[in-house]
Protein backbone atom coordinates (compact mmCIF):
# COMPACT_ATOMS: atom_id res chain seq x y z
CA UNK A 1 0.00 0.00 0.00
CA UNK A 2 1.01 3.85 -0.36
CA UNK A 3 0.27 6.25 2.39
CA UNK A 4 1.24 9.74 2.49
CA UNK A 5 2.30 11.49 5.93
CA UNK A 6 1.01 14.88 4.73
CA UNK A 7 -1.91 16.09 2.83
CA UNK A 8 -1.16 15.62 -0.54
CA UNK A 9 -3.53 16.82 -3.64
CA UNK A 10 -3.23 13.21 -5.54
CA UNK A 11 -2.64 10.16 -4.61
CA UNK A 12 -1.97 7.04 -7.15
CA UNK A 13 -2.51 3.55 -6.53
CA UNK A 14 -2.39 -0.08 -8.70
CA UNK A 15 -5.55 -1.37 -8.14
CA UNK A 16 -5.65 -3.98 -4.72
CA UNK A 17 -3.28 -1.54 -2.56
CA UNK A 18 -4.56 -0.23 0.22
CA UNK A 19 -4.88 3.84 0.15
CA UNK A 20 -4.11 6.27 3.14
CA UNK A 21 -5.50 9.71 2.50
CA UNK A 22 -4.89 11.99 5.46
CA UNK A 23 -6.31 15.58 6.53
CA UNK A 24 -4.88 18.10 9.17
CA UNK A 25 -8.16 19.48 10.43
CA UNK A 26 -7.94 23.12 11.97
CA UNK A 27 -10.55 24.07 14.74
CA UNK A 28 -9.98 21.81 18.05
CA UNK A 29 -13.20 22.79 18.93
CA UNK A 30 -14.50 20.55 16.38
CA UNK A 31 -15.67 17.10 17.80
CA UNK A 32 -16.87 15.24 14.41
CA UNK A 33 -15.46 14.36 11.77
CA UNK A 34 -16.61 13.03 8.35
CA UNK A 35 -14.89 11.99 4.42
CA UNK A 36 -16.48 12.35 1.87
CA UNK A 37 -15.79 10.93 -1.90
CA UNK A 38 -16.66 13.40 -4.55
CA UNK A 39 -17.31 12.70 -8.14
CA UNK A 40 -16.65 14.72 -11.18
CA UNK A 41 -19.49 16.49 -11.79
CA UNK A 42 -21.69 15.14 -8.56
CA UNK A 43 -21.93 16.24 -4.94
CA UNK A 44 -20.20 14.86 -2.07
CA UNK A 45 -21.04 11.38 -1.05
CA UNK A 46 -20.58 10.21 2.71
CA UNK A 47 -17.95 8.06 3.60
CA UNK A 48 -17.63 6.96 7.03
CA UNK A 49 -17.44 9.85 10.15
CA UNK A 50 -16.10 9.89 13.83
CA UNK A 51 -16.86 11.76 16.55
CA UNK A 52 -14.06 12.92 18.89
CA UNK A 53 -14.25 10.35 21.70
CA UNK A 54 -13.05 7.34 19.28
CA UNK A 55 -10.11 6.86 18.01
CA UNK A 56 -11.01 4.33 15.06
CA UNK A 57 -13.71 3.64 13.18
CA UNK A 58 -14.09 0.85 10.38
CA UNK A 59 -16.56 0.45 7.94
CA UNK A 60 -17.04 -1.64 4.76
CA UNK A 61 -13.13 -1.20 3.36
CA UNK A 62 -12.62 1.71 4.93
CA UNK A 63 -11.44 2.66 8.34
CA UNK A 64 -10.78 6.44 9.62
CA UNK A 65 -8.54 7.29 12.21
CA UNK A 66 -8.51 10.11 14.25
CA UNK A 67 -5.38 11.91 16.07
CA UNK A 68 -6.63 14.87 18.29
CA UNK A 69 -3.59 15.93 19.57
CA UNK A 70 -1.98 16.63 16.09
CA UNK A 71 -5.72 17.56 14.60
CA UNK A 72 -5.05 14.51 12.12
CA UNK A 73 -7.87 12.52 10.54
CA UNK A 74 -6.80 9.67 7.60
CA UNK A 75 -8.67 7.55 5.95
CA UNK A 76 -7.90 4.08 4.90
CA UNK A 77 -9.37 2.00 1.66
CA UNK A 78 -8.44 -1.48 1.79
CA UNK A 79 -7.93 -3.38 -1.53
CA UNK A 80 -8.61 -0.05 -3.55
CA UNK A 81 -10.81 -0.57 -7.08
CA UNK A 82 -11.03 1.63 -9.80
CA UNK A 83 -14.64 2.63 -8.65
CA UNK A 84 -12.50 4.30 -6.08
CA UNK A 85 -11.20 6.72 -8.06
CA UNK A 86 -12.55 9.93 -7.07
CA UNK A 87 -11.51 13.16 -5.05
CA UNK A 88 -11.63 12.81 -1.44
CA UNK A 89 -12.63 15.30 1.39
CA UNK A 90 -12.37 15.04 4.98
CA UNK A 91 -14.96 17.87 6.94
CA UNK A 92 -15.35 19.35 10.29
CA UNK A 93 -18.17 20.34 12.25
CA UNK A 94 -15.85 23.26 13.84
CA UNK A 95 -18.25 23.16 16.76
CA UNK A 96 -19.32 21.05 19.35
CA UNK A 97 -22.83 20.29 18.09
CA UNK A 98 -22.65 17.42 14.91
CA UNK A 99 -25.34 18.04 12.02
CA UNK A 100 -24.04 21.70 12.11
CA UNK A 101 -22.26 23.34 8.73
CA UNK A 102 -19.42 21.61 8.12
CA UNK A 103 -16.07 22.93 7.00
CA UNK A 104 -14.14 21.49 4.12
CA UNK A 105 -10.18 20.48 3.89
CA UNK A 106 -7.94 20.50 1.08
CA UNK A 107 -9.09 17.33 -1.29
CA UNK A 108 -7.41 14.61 -2.26
CA UNK A 109 -7.39 13.05 -5.30
CA UNK A 110 -6.91 9.28 -5.45
CA UNK A 111 -6.44 7.47 -9.22
CA UNK A 112 -6.89 3.75 -8.77
CA UNK A 113 -4.86 2.03 -11.92
CA UNK A 114 -5.75 -1.65 -13.11
CA UNK B 1 -29.23 7.32 3.48
CA UNK B 2 -31.61 10.47 3.02
CA UNK B 3 -31.99 11.86 -0.55
CA UNK B 4 -31.49 15.72 -1.38
CA UNK B 5 -32.38 16.69 -5.06
CA UNK B 6 -30.98 19.50 -6.52
CA UNK B 7 -32.10 21.28 -9.71
CA UNK B 8 -31.12 21.54 -12.36
CA UNK B 9 -28.15 20.18 -12.71
CA UNK B 10 -26.33 22.54 -15.25
CA UNK B 11 -27.72 26.03 -16.30
CA UNK B 12 -26.19 28.56 -19.14
CA UNK B 13 -27.22 32.14 -18.71
CA UNK B 14 -26.53 35.70 -19.89
CA UNK B 15 -24.35 37.88 -18.07
CA UNK B 16 -27.16 40.11 -16.16
CA UNK B 17 -29.95 37.75 -15.45
CA UNK B 18 -31.04 36.25 -12.97
CA UNK B 19 -30.34 31.82 -12.28
CA UNK B 20 -32.88 30.01 -9.53
CA UNK B 21 -31.10 26.78 -7.92
CA UNK B 22 -33.83 24.54 -5.79
CA UNK B 23 -32.82 22.42 -3.17
CA UNK B 24 -35.16 19.56 -2.22
CA UNK B 25 -35.14 16.84 0.72
CA UNK B 26 -37.50 14.30 -0.58
CA UNK B 27 -37.93 12.00 2.05
CA UNK B 28 -36.73 13.89 4.95
CA UNK B 29 -38.34 17.00 6.41
CA UNK B 30 -34.75 19.52 6.83
CA UNK B 31 -35.46 22.35 9.07
CA UNK B 32 -31.78 23.59 8.07
CA UNK B 33 -29.93 23.29 4.89
CA UNK B 34 -26.87 24.59 3.87
CA UNK B 35 -25.55 26.33 0.60
CA UNK B 36 -21.96 25.58 -0.61
CA UNK B 37 -20.13 26.97 -3.83
CA UNK B 38 -17.00 24.62 -5.48
CA UNK B 39 -14.88 26.60 -8.02
CA UNK B 40 -12.75 23.81 -10.36
CA UNK B 41 -10.34 21.57 -8.35
CA UNK B 42 -11.09 23.20 -5.15
CA UNK B 43 -12.76 22.24 -1.87
CA UNK B 44 -16.17 23.21 -1.10
CA UNK B 45 -17.02 26.62 0.61
CA UNK B 46 -19.87 27.36 2.99
CA UNK B 47 -21.72 30.46 1.77
CA UNK B 48 -24.92 30.42 3.72
CA UNK B 49 -27.37 28.64 6.03
CA UNK B 50 -30.28 28.31 5.35
CA UNK B 51 -33.31 28.05 8.06
CA UNK B 52 -36.87 27.59 7.37
CA UNK B 53 -39.09 30.08 8.32
CA UNK B 54 -36.18 32.68 8.51
CA UNK B 55 -33.49 34.77 7.27
CA UNK B 56 -30.55 33.06 5.90
CA UNK B 57 -27.18 33.34 7.52
CA UNK B 58 -24.43 34.23 5.19
CA UNK B 59 -20.48 33.51 5.66
CA UNK B 60 -18.17 36.47 5.62
CA UNK B 61 -17.55 37.95 2.42
CA UNK B 62 -20.80 35.99 0.64
CA UNK B 63 -23.41 38.99 -0.61
CA UNK B 64 -26.64 38.52 0.68
CA UNK B 65 -28.23 40.76 -1.99
CA UNK B 66 -26.62 38.95 -4.34
CA UNK B 67 -26.87 35.37 -3.19
CA UNK B 68 -30.85 35.12 -2.50
CA UNK B 69 -31.98 31.90 -0.15
CA UNK B 70 -35.40 31.55 0.45
CA UNK B 71 -36.15 28.63 2.80
CA UNK B 72 -40.10 28.45 2.89
CA UNK B 73 -41.07 25.12 3.24
CA UNK B 74 -39.12 21.99 5.18
CA UNK B 75 -38.62 20.66 1.76
CA UNK B 76 -37.03 23.27 0.03
CA UNK B 77 -34.57 25.86 -0.23
CA UNK B 78 -33.60 28.09 -3.20
CA UNK B 79 -30.91 30.11 -3.83
CA UNK B 80 -31.01 32.82 -6.73
CA UNK B 81 -27.93 34.77 -8.05
CA UNK B 82 -29.25 37.68 -8.88
CA UNK B 83 -27.47 39.95 -11.91
CA UNK B 84 -25.22 36.87 -12.55
CA UNK B 85 -21.70 37.62 -13.77
CA UNK B 86 -19.51 35.47 -15.79
CA UNK B 87 -17.27 35.27 -12.01
CA UNK B 88 -20.38 33.82 -10.46
CA UNK B 89 -19.82 30.77 -12.42
CA UNK B 90 -19.30 28.03 -10.53
CA UNK B 91 -20.75 24.49 -9.00
CA UNK B 92 -23.01 25.20 -6.12
CA UNK B 93 -24.00 22.40 -4.09
CA UNK B 94 -26.62 22.05 -1.36
CA UNK B 95 -27.09 19.89 1.73
CA UNK B 96 -29.68 19.32 4.29
CA UNK B 97 -29.81 17.81 7.80
CA UNK B 98 -31.35 14.93 8.97
CA UNK B 99 -31.00 14.44 12.43
CA UNK B 100 -27.12 14.37 13.40
CA UNK B 101 -25.89 13.92 9.54
CA UNK B 102 -25.85 15.84 6.28
CA UNK B 103 -26.64 14.68 2.90
CA UNK B 104 -25.94 16.68 -0.09
CA UNK B 105 -27.18 17.24 -3.52
CA UNK B 106 -26.13 16.35 -6.48
CA UNK B 107 -24.67 19.83 -6.86
CA UNK B 108 -25.47 22.78 -10.05
CA UNK B 109 -22.86 23.65 -12.28
CA UNK B 110 -23.65 27.27 -13.52
CA UNK B 111 -22.04 29.03 -16.31
CA UNK B 112 -22.22 32.85 -17.41
CA UNK B 113 -21.46 33.57 -20.41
Amino acid sequence: GESVGLHLPTLSVQEGDNSIINCAYSNSASDYFIWYKQESGKGPQFIIDIRSNMDKRQGQRVTVLLNKTVKHLSLQIAATQPGDSAVYFCAENGQKQAGTALIFGKGTTLSVSS
Amino acid sequence: GAVVSQHPSWVICKSGTSVKIECRSLDFQATTMFWYRQFPKQSLMLMATSNEGSKATYEQGVEKDKFLINHASLTLSTLTVTSAHPEDSSFYICSARQGTKLFFGSGTQLSVL
